[in-house]
């Protein structure tokens, strides 16, 4: 099966502290595509990063850092020294290689960012 | 330069009614696709369009029907609106159909049913 799991549902935490965000999906493919993006209350969705299968190479950009795990499953996302700015709605989303359907995501993780 | 644009942005409507959604990119892209969220913000995919060509049709209502004239125009129209259509329906196109570039998504239409 082909999932992808934001276990938190909800994450509260006080500005210029660092936040991760869990990711988990399963596929039994062995090329696979993981994104993130970001709703933030104005509705729109913003792509934010895309990782292969064959790249497990950490990537960071500015405050936004990213955990790619194969070995756990897991494509985790870390905001350091949160800001306001960062309160959204986070979307993990897994395409697998074969099979029809693509982009599968998660069901999101609403991170609150407080002054 | 708005990549991926869609019309209107909010629509208030009765049960019974039809309506359409209007959406179309200038990104070249090859799929199209039309998402709806729900009040949890779960995205929910509904149908996909590659090069015209129906791809992925999600056990939706038939109430609900894409067109798609041309590969930068993906259409919805819904028939005889129900209390439960009310929700955000986002339009996105990608670059492939394999999945490996990232969606690019427009801004979303508000559905309110009465």
């Amino acid at each position: 099966a082909q999932k992808v799991t934001q276990a938190q549902t909800e994450i509260s935490v006080v500005e210029k502290e660092d936040v991760t965000l869990d990711c988990v999906y399963e596929t039994r493919d062995t090329t696979y595509y993981l994104f993130w993006y970001k709703q933030p209350p104005s509705g729109e969705l913003v792509f934010l990063i895309r990782r292969n299968s064959f790249d497990e190479q950490n990537e960071i950009s500015g405050r936004y850092s990213w955990n790619f795990q194969k070995s756990t499953s897991s494509f985790n996302f870390t905001i350091t020294a949160s800001q306001v700015v960062d309160s959204a709605v986070y979307f993990c989303a897994l395409s697998p290689g074969s099979g029809t359907y693509k982009y599968i995501f998660g069901t999101g993780t609403r991170l609150k960012v407080l002054a | 330069d708005t990549a991926v644009s869609q019309t209107p942005k909010y629509l208030v409507t009765q049960m019974g009614n039809d309506k359409s959604i209007k959406c179309e990119q200038n990104l070249g892209h090859d799929t199209m696709y039309w998402y709806k969220q729900d009040s949890k913000k779960f995205l929910k995919i509904m149908f996909s369009y590659n090069n015209k060509e129906l791809i992925i049709n999600e056990t939706v209502p038939n109430r609900f029907s894409p067109k798609s004239p041309d590969k930068a125009h993906l259409n919805l129209h819904i028939n005889s609106l129900e209390l439960g259509d009310s929700a955000v329906y986002f339009c996105a196109s990608s670059q492939d159909r394999e999945g490996a570039s990232p969606l690019h998504f427009g801004n979303g239409t508000r559905l309110t049913v009465t």
